[in-house]
């Protein structure tokens, strides 16, 4: 099962920041946070990913809080193109025989007119 | 920028009829997994490969299932006899060291029919 938490949907006004949600109280030291969306059945498309500090690239931002138990992923200006569920995915750094991805329900983001 | 791809992009076929779904994975990555999506349910990991044999795989991944890599470039996933249930999205995905960031391919639609 994922161990991640996300409400199921979220709306966001188009050219407003969204920002999602998710908790992770269980998370490892050695694991990291990555994001992932999926635009209408397309394949997942990588976000960003990060360990406790904030990251930002040309996508989004990441913000970890300082206990590492929960995120937010910020699209700063979100468009229509930006509707999509989203999933924040906790797995962990390294090389081990167990790299697979489980992806949870994720966040159903409607951008909105 | 370098992307995973797959054909084909939509694929019908009888109940019984063997299948081969090809992808061609970003062209530095040695790890490399097919994932599903049955129609609005979550994606499932299938299997992981890597050094020309499977490195895990899921339950649903039965003798029905198998992967291969011919060629340099090419990653493929054979169902042998296909049933109603294996109509699902497809995707291929691949990272340079396997718990590095994996990328996803746009998707296979199988229709079962």
């Amino acid at each position: 099962d994922a161990k991640t938490t996300q409400p199921p949907s979220m709306d966001c006004a188009e050219g407003r920041a969204a920002n999602l949600p998710c908790n992770h109280s269980t998370i490892s030291g050695n694991e990291y946070v990555y994001w992932y969306r999926q635009i209408h059945s397309q394949g997942p498309q990588y976000i960003i990913h990060g360990l406790k500090n904030n990251e930002t690239n040309e996508m989004a931002s990441l913000i970890i809080t300082e206990d590492r138990k929960s995120s937010t992923l910020i699209l700063p200006h979100a468009t229509l193109r930006d509707t999509a569920v989203y999933y924040c995915i906790v797995r962990v750094a390294g090389y081990n025989r167990d790299d697979k991805i489980i992806f949870g329900k994720g966040t159903r983001l409607h951008i909105l007119p | 920028e370098p992307e995973v791809t797959q054909t084909p992009s939509h694929q019908v076929t009888q109940m019984g009829q063997e299948v081969i779904l090809r992808c061609v994975p970003i062209s530095n990555h040695l790890y490399f997994y097919w994932y599903r999506q049955i129609l609005g349910q979550k994606v499932e990991f299938l299997v992981s490969f890597y050094n020309n044999e499977i490195s895990e795989k899921s339950e649903i991944f039965d003798d029905q299932f198998s992967v291969e890599r011919p060629d340099g470039s090419n990653f493929t996933l054979k169902i042998r006899s296909t049933k109603l249930e294996d109509s699902a999205m497809y995707f291929c995905a691949s990272s340079s060291p396997p718990r590095e960031t994996q990328y996803f391919g746009p998707g296979t639609r199988l229709l079962v029919l």
